[in-house]
């Protein structure tokens, strides 16, 4: 069954830089996957197209500070220079024949 | 510029019915396969049809499987959400979300969604 799991929070300090993960179900370690913001009350954005081997495309207009990485069937967000406006939800989106699936998000607090 | 505006949502009572509406803009319709996602108060994403740009491929998660009905028109530059036998549990805000062009099933635009709230 396919499955992402993210961390349900993580905090890191303005300026400072973060690493959100989404894990993939076993067997699943070569999927491709996407990464949404959901800013408070407005709805999701896509951030990124992220491959097995690291390498992403982004969305239009996604700052340079948002950069994804891969390592077996973990998938990463990183944000540096954090800012105010970046304190919202990240949410791995994958897919397969069928089916579309959400991690459960992470809450991202900037302090 | 790409846009999707959702639209007919509202307040309806358990057992009833309400039909969605994605009207787009700003790209080529009928190249695109789109999908509808969901998220109930407090909750996370929840992922529910897909239909392909000609509605030949259609899929649906297995909780509303048989109650909800995806459509599109091309020619209208819409995609549609009929959604019967309502329950308390499709209280949400509803999405539409356009896949990837290159085939892949992720999502690179969305809309800003309606609220359906379903209570007696």
């Amino acid at each position: 069954q396919l499955v992402l799991t993210q961390s349900p929070s993580a905090s890191a300090s303005l300026g400072a830089s973060v690493k959100l993960t989404c894990t993939l179900s076993s067997g699943h370690s070569s999927y491709v996957i996407a990464w949404h913001q959901q800013q408070p009350e407005k709805g999701p954005r896509y951030l990124m197209k992220l491959n097995s081997d690291g390498s992403h495309s982004k969305g239009d207009g996604i700052p340079d500070r948002f950069s994804g990485s891969s390592s077996g069937a973990e998938r990463y967000l990183t944000i540096s220079s954090l800012q105010s406006e970046d304190e919202a939800d990240y949410y791995c989106q994958t897919w397969d024949t069928g089916i579309r699936v959400f991690g459960g998000g992470t809450k991202l607090t900037v302090l | 510029e790409v846009q999707l505006v959702e639209s007919g949502g509202g307040l309806v009572k358990p057992g009833g019915s309400l039909r969605l509406s994605c009207a787009v803009s700003g790209f080529t319709f009928s190249s695109y396969s789109m999908n509808w996602v969901r998220q109930a108060p407090g909750k996370g994403l929840e992922w529910v049809s897909f239909i392909s740009s000609s509605s030949s491929y259609i899929y649906y998660a297995d909780s509303m499987k048989g109650r909800f009905t995806i459509s599109r028109d091309n020619a209208k530059n819409s995609l549609y959400l009929q959604m019967n036998s309502l329950r308390d549990e499709d209280t949400a805000v509803y999405y539409c979300a356009r896949d990837l062009l290159s085939g892949a099933g992720l999502f690179d635009f969305w809309g800003r969604g309606t609220l359906v709230t379903v209570s007696s």
